[in-house]
């Protein structure tokens, strides 16, 4: 089956520096990915949507220059979260749509600010 | 606007017991597809099913099996005999035909089964 890829997997960081977490799709082109933040037992938060060749398209309350989306390939897509707090720490998932429109989603990051 | 609610937030079982987990949803789409994801505690998403909304026909996967009604607006998901690797945080999701594969989740379900 299709896989998708997150890289890291974890990571910690200090108040004020940047991260940039990638999505990969791994055997296909995906020309929308898609952002989720998943706080503690919580529900999934779709973030953004990320076309690739164009502007990502945040949902309501998503500040884009916070969290800096670029979808540079038809198979890669990052989120770099600028001058990060420690209420940024959460779990951010991707997903990557196939031509098929079939879904695959990430294994996740786990973003820990300190 | 879209919603997608699971009333249950934890729900624990003995092993062997059959479980099932409610979903309703809202939605204006006339086209429209709901899923069911399993979250273990590594947090990676699995999925489990999709449902097209004019496929009302109830469908079965070994130990899990759906139940889709449009007229309530619910899709429900039942664990047959569970088993304790069946311990997980399940969600259901919603997404319109026409909101380019966007998905709405519910809070999700914290299933416990307990040997």
């Amino acid at each position: 089956g299709a896989v998708v890829s997150q890289h890291p997997s974890r990571v910690i960081c200090k108040s004020g520096t940047s991260v940039k977490i990638e999505c990969r799709s791994l055997d296909f082109q995906a020309t929308t990915m898609f952002w989720y933040r998943q706080f503690p037992k919580k529900s999934l938060m779709l973030m953004a949507t990320s076309n690739e060749g164009s502007k990502a398209t945040y949902e309501q309350g998503v500040e884009k220059d916070k969290f800096l989306i670029n979808h540079a390939s038809l198979t890669l897509s990052t989120l770099t979260v600028t001058s990060a707090h420690p209420e940024d720490s959460s779990f951010y998932i991707c997903s990557a749509r196939d031509p098929r429109d079939e879904q695959y989603f990430g294994p996740g990051t786990r973003l820990t600010v300190t | 606007a879209q919603k997608v609610t699971q009333a249950q937030t934890e729900i624990s079982v003995v092993e062997k017991e059959d479980v099932t987990l409610d979903c309703v949803y809202e939605t204006r789409d006339t086209t429209y597809y709901l899923f069911w994801y399993k979250q273990p505690p590594s947090g990676e998403l699995v999925f489990l099913i999709r449902r097209n909304s004019f496929d009302e026909q109830n469908e079965i996967s070994g130990r899990y099996s759906w139940n889709f009604q449009k007229s309530t607006s619910s899709f429900n998901f039942t664990i047959t005999a569970s088993q304790v690797v069946d311990s997980a945080v399940y969600f259901c999701a919603l997404a319109g035909y026409n909101q380019g594969g966007k998905l709405i989740f519910g809070q999700g379900t914290e299933l416990s089964v307990k040997p």
